[in-house]
Order: structure tokens, then sequence, then C-alpha cells
């Protein structure tokens, strides 16, 4: 099966900074990765995602990097802004069996940014 | 996302009540999911539907069932709700099983 983790369940930086939220899945087989954001009392919101045949993707301040070999992928967020302060969910998906169409969650980071 | 809409946004229970949370979107997408938040365990899929006569179980469906009344609504319900029920719950659909999927804002639910 597909499991999603995190390396630090916190990060604090300064505003201004710029912050990395790193995390790791367990099959080789993922090809589908997707960053969500999650304020206080919302839902999670969709940030970036990229597919397995990419090693990066940038948006708007933020950038995701895959890492195929060693099972890795991180969201770089520059620039950090206090109103970038929520939790960040990795999630990831395979074509594979039962988990088709099913998303796996990390735990979440929790990102304050300080003014 | 106001595409996507929970009903209640809040509910107290008590525990062996019956309760239903009910989820619409005008995004015109074919999959539905329910997931269940708790502190320090992320999001975990309890049930989901790629469409109108199709229903799976997600990975803690134990307690739970659905209801795919149409392409728009998707309802969840605990039959007998019980304290270790207390959670957040997310509504998410998806246009593709392979795409995004977008959620509601949550219902925090309550059991006593």
């Amino acid at each position: 099966g597909e499991s999603v983790g995190l390396h630090l369940p916190t990060l604090s930086v300064q505003e201004g900074d710029n912050s990395i939220i790193n995390c790791a899945y367990s099959n080789s087989a993922s090809d589908y990765f997707i960053w969500y954001k999650q304020e206080s009392g919302k839902g999670p919101q969709f940030i970036i995602d990229i597919r397995s045949n990419m090693d990066k993707r940038q948006g708007q301040r933020v950038t995701v990097l895959l890492n195929k070999t060693v099972k890795h992928l991180s969201l770089q967020i520059a620039a950090t802004q206090p109103g970038d302060s929520a939790v960040y969910f990795c999630a990831g998906t395979y074509a594979g069996g039962t988990s088709y169409g099913k998303l796996t969650f990390g735990q979440g980071t929790i990102l304050t940014v300080h003014p | 996302d106001a595409d996507v809409t929970q009903t209640p946004r809040n509910r107290i229970t008590k525990t062996g009540k019956r309760i239903m949370l009910e989820c619409s979107q005008t995004k015109g997408h074919d999959r539905m999911y329910w997931y269940r938040q708790d502190p320090g365990l992320g999001l975990r899929l309890i049930y989901y539907s790629f469409d109108v006569k199709d229903i799976n179980k997600g990975e803690i469906s134990d307690g739970y069932s659905v209801s795919r009344q149409a392409q728009a609504k998707f309802s969840l319900s605990l039959e007998s709700a019980i304290p270790n029920q207390t959670a957040l719950y997310f509504c998410a659909t998806s246009p593709d099983p392979k795409g995004t999927q977008y959620f509601g804002p949550g219902t925090r639910l309550t059991v006593l």
C-alpha cells in the first residue's frame, strides 16, 4: 500500500524567508502528488500538484520538487507571508489495484510565519 | 470552496444517536469522497463513490454508511454514534480518479 509521511510536524519561519516542507512516500509506483494547505476552520485547499514524469513544477511563489530515486517531495514557498501560516499536507496516489483514484495523506506540517 | 458545501457545519450529539452529514457539489464531478480528520492523523478515507451507482469502502468504513442520491449529493451516516467518532468530517469531489480532489469546509462532529 501507500504511505505518505512528513519529516517535521512543525516549521517556524520569519516573514520574508523561504520555507521548505518535506514529504516522503513509500510506494515507488506512486504517480501523482498534491500539496494542500489547510487553514484553521477550513477544508484543505489545493496548492500545486506534480506527476511522476516531472521533477519540478512551479506556481505562484510555490515550487514542488519530486525526487523519485529517494521517494521524496518538497514544497518550497518563497518570501513566506503571515497568510501562509497553516497546516500543509502532501498526498499521493498510484494507479494500482484497489488504490486507484484514492489519495493517501500525510499527517501534516504546521507552518508558522512570524512577522 | 463554495462549490462543495457541507451541512451541518457543527453538530453535537449523544452516544447511540443516528446522524447524517450531507454534501452537495456544483462542480459536476462524478467522484465524491468522505474523509475523517483527527489531530495528528491527517485525513483518512471513509467511503468514496465514482458515480451514482458506485459505492466503495475506504480504510475506516466501520460504523459508517453512505448514500449517493444524485451526482451532486453524497451523504454520510453514523447509524449509532459513539464518542470515538468525534472528529472533523470532510467531503471532497474529483473530476477524474487521478486528479485533484476539492474539499468542502468540513463538519465538526462531537459525540458525547
